[in-house]
């Protein structure tokens, strides 16, 4: 399968703790977003690497929130001291450089913190 | 700030007849435009896009209108068959020129198409 990978599927999680996400995009695609989505709402954006660069930040990304995309490739999304409204399906999407607007999603990371 | 909107939360259609969904937009830096419809348990898959120097675009069975006036843009599907039920969701964004900016995406409008 070439998609989108996001691990794990889904998360459960005590408030306080750290939860740590992974996106593989498709390999040839060089930019890489996140984003998180709750009931009822369309997909809202966190941030976006274009390789390893990190060139757009969503204020709805708290100082808790840090992404990385260290070579490139894969990329991490770390939620620190989650908080209960931190629940939700995180997004994780590539999209080739001819093509920005296509993204292509994973099917989503689930995360629910009691 | 919602500055996409779909207003529509569902829509139910009958097979074979024509699916109309719309899409309100209030900034008007926006001159990128996007569908992307979702199935359950799946992430969202791009459907058809249309730059603002078009007002129209088709794919198959799929046609994106853009009034740009009215900051308006609808999907229509013709004719409609049972595996479009799915979520769609409008988004806009603005073209940079060899790039995009980021994606806003609408809440969705969940359309049900019955035999």
């Amino acid at each position: 399968d070439t998609g989108v990978s996001q691990n794990p599927r889904h998360k459960i999680t005590k408030r306080g703790q750290n939860v740590t996400f992974r996106c593989d995009p498709i390999s040839e695609h060089n930019r890489l977003y996140w984003y998180r989505q709750t009931l009822g709402q369309g997909p809202e954006f966190l941030t976006y690497f274009q390789n390893e660069a990190q060139l757009e930040k969503s204020r709805l990304l708290s100082d808790r929130f840090s992404a990385e995309r260290p070579k490139g490739s894969f990329s991490t999304l770390e939620i620190q001291r989650t908080e209960q409204g931190d629940s939700a399906m995180y997004l994780c999407a590539s999209s080739h450089r001819k093509k920005p607007g296509e993204l292509f999603f994973g099917e989503g990371s689930r995360l629910t913190v009691l | 700030d919602q500055q996409v909107k779909q207003n529509s939360p569902s829509l139910s259609v009958q097979e074979g007849r024509i699916s109309i969904l719309n899409c309100d937009y209030t900034n008007s830096m926006f001159d990128y435009f996007l569908w992307y419809k979702k199935y359950p348990a799946e992430g969202p898959t791009f459907l058809i896009s249309i730059s603002s120097i078009k007002d129209k675009n088709e794919d198959g069975r799929f046609t994106v209108f853009l009034n740009k006036s009215a900051k308006h843009l609808s999907l229509h599907i013709v004719p409609s068959q049972p595996g479009d039920s799915a979520v769609y969701f409008c988004a806009a964004s603005v073209d940079r020129g060899s790039t995009l900016g980021r994606l806003y995406f609408g809440r969705g409008t969940q359309l049900t198409v019955w035999p």
